[in-house]
């Protein structure tokens, strides 16, 4: 399984963009790159999943470069409600256990 | 469409009594994975599970632990003789397929 490497917490403010970068020098070709989104007490909750380039939804964007081996999770314009834990996986659909969390990034949004 | 459902949500068991967690997946669901995570700690992978099949165990313990998915009802992480080290949240996920999945609210167990 890829290996993934995110920053260990960031602070941000309300009505900023929020850029977290996960690398995953390792990926293979058949692995996707999914984001989920934990409050305290809650169970994660998935945010965006993509392959290659750029994927956008509601409440996210997710961007991948050609080579593959670092994502980015764009959140648009924080808000204090966007305060968690934030998790990049990596690993093939067909896999057992492709759910493999890292640490995550601790998101702190302040007014 | 109801989502992921566990219960219960707290469980208080004194050490050496057994703990019962279930988790009723999503409509539609075959697959389960189960999860532990520690205070502060990030969620550790448990074991996946297909309908009456165990499919990847390798993060569950190998003593005390066990985790079944029959073909009717729901799934069920079972903990023999429990200790104080087995306090946790315990959450609960399934998939259509392999791969993007939905977590339940977890139960969070106490072992006094």
């Amino acid at each position: 399984l890829a290996k993934t490497t995110q920053p260990i917490s960031m602070d941000s403010y309300e009505g900023q963009e929020v850029n977290i970068t996960c690398s995953h020098n390792n990926i293979a070709t058949n692995d996707y790159i999914t984001w989920y989104q934990q409050f305290p007490s809650q169970g994660p909750r998935f945010i965006i999943q993509g392959y290659k380039t750029k994927v956008t939804n509601e409440v996210a964007s997710l961007f991948i470069p050609a080579d593959r081996k670092s994502s980015t999770l764009s959140l648009p314009r924080v808000s204090l409600s966007d305060t968690a834990v934030y998790y990049c996986l990596v690993g093939d659909d067909n896999a057992g256990n492709m759910l493999t969390f890292g640490g995550g990034t601790r998101l702190m949004v302040k007014p | 469409n109801a989502g992921v459902m566990q219960n219960p949500r707290h469980l208080v068991r004194r050490r050496g009594q057994e703990a019962r967690l279930r988790c009723s997946p999503m409509k539609g669901h075959s697959h389960v994975y189960w999860y532990r995570q520690l205070p502060e700690e990030g969620l550790k992978f448990m074991v996946y599970l297909q309908k009456e099949n165990i499919i990847d165990e390798s993060g569950m313990p190998k003593e005390r632990f066990s985790a079944e998915f029959p073909k009717e009802g729901p799934s069920i992480l079972r903990i023999q003789q429990v200790v104080r080290g087995d306090s946790a949240a315990y959450f609960c996920a399934s998939s259509p397929r392999a791969g993007t999945a939905f977590f339940g609210q977890g139960t969070r167990l106490t072992v006094v």
